[in-house]
């Protein structure tokens, strides 16, 4: 039984298209984030969520857009795609009392 | 405000040690260790929240330095599933989301 899962797994897409990532989590958690990693391993954040409400919004291009129906899912949506928006998308949860983060697959985004 | 990881490689032969290095300019409020195995998710080690603080399971280990600015992940006897990237990520409140550092990546050999 996954705690994080991430749909899909892999999307490849041409320049200009939107796209949506899915993100579910079972374990009960009120916040959870998106994380882009780049093909140098770098871990950024993106959109951080407590309870269905954004908190933090990094400095990410307005072009992506995160919802969040219920506290369980966290999705994000991406518009007119570019090169550069090419990584692993990763959702994470966080257990309120420790602190640690649990991240679901990863989504690999290529833009052509 | 990202922390600063060292070294960003480093290649042990199977039962060598490593250590490796996760610091801030400012003190923080908490550190946080992970391992990213190619093509997976990164996956938790542990936390440490007060300076002075040591921790570890196995052998892997960590200690958070007395004024919260310094954490050093210890890695002895390694074994060659000790290979992957490791991540610290830092908070800075209670609140704020994990920033992570750039990574190392350890490769262990035979």
């Amino acid at each position: 039984d996954t705690a994080v899962s991430q749909t899909p797994k892999y999307l490849v897409t041409q320049m200009g298209n939107d796209k949506s990532i899915k993100c579910e989590q079972n374990l009960g958690h009120d916040t959870m984030y998106w994380y882009k990693q780049d093909s140098k391993k770098f871990l950024k954040i993106m959109f951080s969520y407590n309870n269905k409400e954004l908190i933090i919004n990094e400095t990410v291009p307005n072009r992506f857009s995160p919802k969040s129906p219920d506290k369980a899912h966290l999705n994000l949506h991406i518009n007119s795609l570019e090169l550069g928006d090419s990584a692993v998308y990763f959702c994470a949860s966080r257990r309120t009392d420790t602190g640690e983060l649990f991240f679901g697959e990863g989504s690999r985004l290529t833009v052509l | 405000q990202q922390p600063v990881q060292s070294p960003q490689a480093v290649i042990l032969r199977e039962g060598e040690d490593a250590v490796i290095n996760c610091s801030s300019s400012k003190a923080l409020y908490s550190v946080h260790w992970y391992r990213q195995k190619h093509g997976e998710a990164p996956v938790f080690l542990m936390i440490l929240l007060k300076g002075g603080e040591q921790k570890g399971h196995d052998k892997i280990s960590a200690s958070f330095n007395e004024k919260k600015q310094q954490s050093s992940l210890y890695l002895t006897a390694s074994q060659l599933s000790y290979s992957g990237t490791y991540f610290c990520g830092t908070l800075n409140s209670g609140n704020t989301p994990l920033v992570f550092g750039k990574g190392t990546r350890l490769s262990v050999i035979a």
